[in-house]
């Protein structure tokens, strides 16, 4: 069975600190990855997807990917009160296949 | 990405009643999904619903309590069956393309 290990949290943070959040997959065909924002009471909103090993950075997000750990992370910079939320790690074999969700991480920023 | 929106957003519903709630998008989509979020718990998938075909469900999930049509590639439909109060939750509708999922804003639906 296909698994998404994610530690639930909370993580706190202080304001302008740097936020990580780790996930690890059982699946070693995984072959997509993302990390998707969860505010309490809205639906989960997709943040960042990486494909390949290494670094992706998009503003202060960078999602980090290491397929022979079977590991991925994503570093929020400059931490901000506004990204206090679930943050959800989902990973797909590729193709049309569903995702596997994680349980999500809980993030609190302290201002 | 595509736009997706759920009708109703909340609803309050009777033990014994059956609801429907739609799913629209504004542009075709391979793969359309429901899952249920319980308060305070992750996503759980309850199915796939496949366009011509009847949908596949997750372990735990049967087509009796949980009817799913998908008559087109932008719409859907999901019915909570004999709801009880533990049918309390977050419906959630979500369209893929290929391998990204993208999800409606959810029914909220609370069962007395």
């Amino acid at each position: 069975q296909k698994e998404v290990e994610q530690n639930s949290g909370p993580l706190s943070v202080p304001e302008g600190a740097i936020a990580s959040l780790n996930c690890t997959y059982s699946d070693r065909v995984s072959q997509s990855f993302f990390w998707y924002r969860q505010y309490s009471g809205k639906s989960p909103e997709l943040i960042m997807s990486i494909y390949s090993n290494g670094d992706k950075e998009d503003g202060r997000f960078t999602a980090q990917l290491n397929k022979a750990s079977q590991y991925v992370s994503l570093l929020i910079r400059d931490s901000q009160p506004s990204d206090s939320a679930t943050y959800l790690c989902a990973v797909n074999e590729g193709g049309y296949q569903k995702v596997t969700f994680g349980t999500g991480t809980k993030l609190q920023v302290i201002p | 990405s595509a736009v997706i929106s759920q009708k109703p957003s909340r609803d309050i519903c009777q033990r014994g009643t059956s609801l429907t709630i739609q799913c629209q998008v504004d542009s075709q989509v391979t793969m359309m999904f429901w899952y249920r979020q319980q308060p305070g718990q992750s996503l759980t998938l309850i199915a796939t619903a496949n366009q011509g075909s009847e949908a596949t469900y997750e372990s735990g999930f049967v087509i009796d309590k949980f009817p799913i049509s998908r008559p087109n590639l932008t719409f859907s439909t999901l019915t909570v069956s004999n709801m009880s109060p533990e049918d309390s939750s977050i419906y959630l509708c979500s369209v893929a393309n290929q391998e990204t999922q993208y999800f409606g804003p959810g029914t909220r639906l609370l069962v007395l």
